[in-house]
């Protein structure tokens, strides 16, 4: 069965730190690895995958896939409090379905 | 671009009764999904569609469910009769080939 497992679930920081949120996926006919960022209503998206080793990068935030391990990371660094939101992790398939995890809150405080 | 546009934005019902849910995908795209999401389970596959076709249907819950996209402009998911564990948040996105989806502000259904 396909699944995609991200961690923590919750992950409460300090504006100006860093922080590293994790995702693992095992997706039959994997295509490449998503993620979107959700605060209060539709998931944006954020990074799309599809290279081992070749990270991709959008002003503080950063993202790496690891296809052998089936694994990637998500980097912000000094973080905001408008970076609070959930964050998610999508495995693709070739059918073009995506198959998400159940998402990590990152909470940011003053 | 006005995006992916759901309706309605809210919506509450009874246990029983039907419920119908819309959408209006970006123009141009040629692929469809509708989402349920949940605490428990987080976001779900229920159909998508790819030029108006449904391809995959295996994450709708039950014959209580049905989709339809009668044209490329518009997709309606259809719950009757609807029961109270189908309370979520339904969100509809479309994708031209393999680029990510683009997601709507969803539905939030609640059934008592």
């Amino acid at each position: 069965e396909d699944k995609v497992v991200q961690s923590p679930l919750s992950l409460v920081v300090h504006e100006g730190d860093t922080v590293t949120l994790n995702c693992s996926y095992e997706v039959t006919n994997f295509r490449s690895l998503l993620w979107y960022k959700q605060e209060k209503k539709a998931p944006t998206f954020l990074f799309m995958l599809t290279s081992s080793g070749i990270e991709k990068k959008s002003g503080r935030l950063s993202s790496i896939l690891d296809k052998k391990e089936l694994f990637s990371i998500l980097n912000i660094t000094a973080t905001q409090t408008g970076d609070s939101a959930v964050y998610l992790c999508a495995g693709s398939t070739g059918a073009n379905n995506l198959f998400f995890g159940t998402g990590t809150r990152l909470t940011v405080i003053p | 671009d006005a995006g992916v546009i759901q309706s309605p934005r809210h919506e509450v019902t009874e246990m029983g009764q039907e419920v119908t849910l819309r959408c209006k995908p970006i123009s141009g795209h040629d692929y469809l999904f509708w989402y349920r999401q949940t605490m428990m389970r987080g976001l779900e596959l229920l159909i998508y569609f790819n030029n108006n076709v449904p391809i995959d249907d295996s994450g709708m819950p039950e014959d209580r469910f049905s989709a339809k996209m009668p044209n490329a402009s518009f997709s309606t998911l259809k719950i009757q009769p609807s029961e109270p564990r189908d309370s979520a948040v339904y969100f509809c996105a479309s994708s031209f080939g393999g680029s990510p989806l683009h997601f709507g502000n969803g539905t939030r259904l609640t059934v008592t």
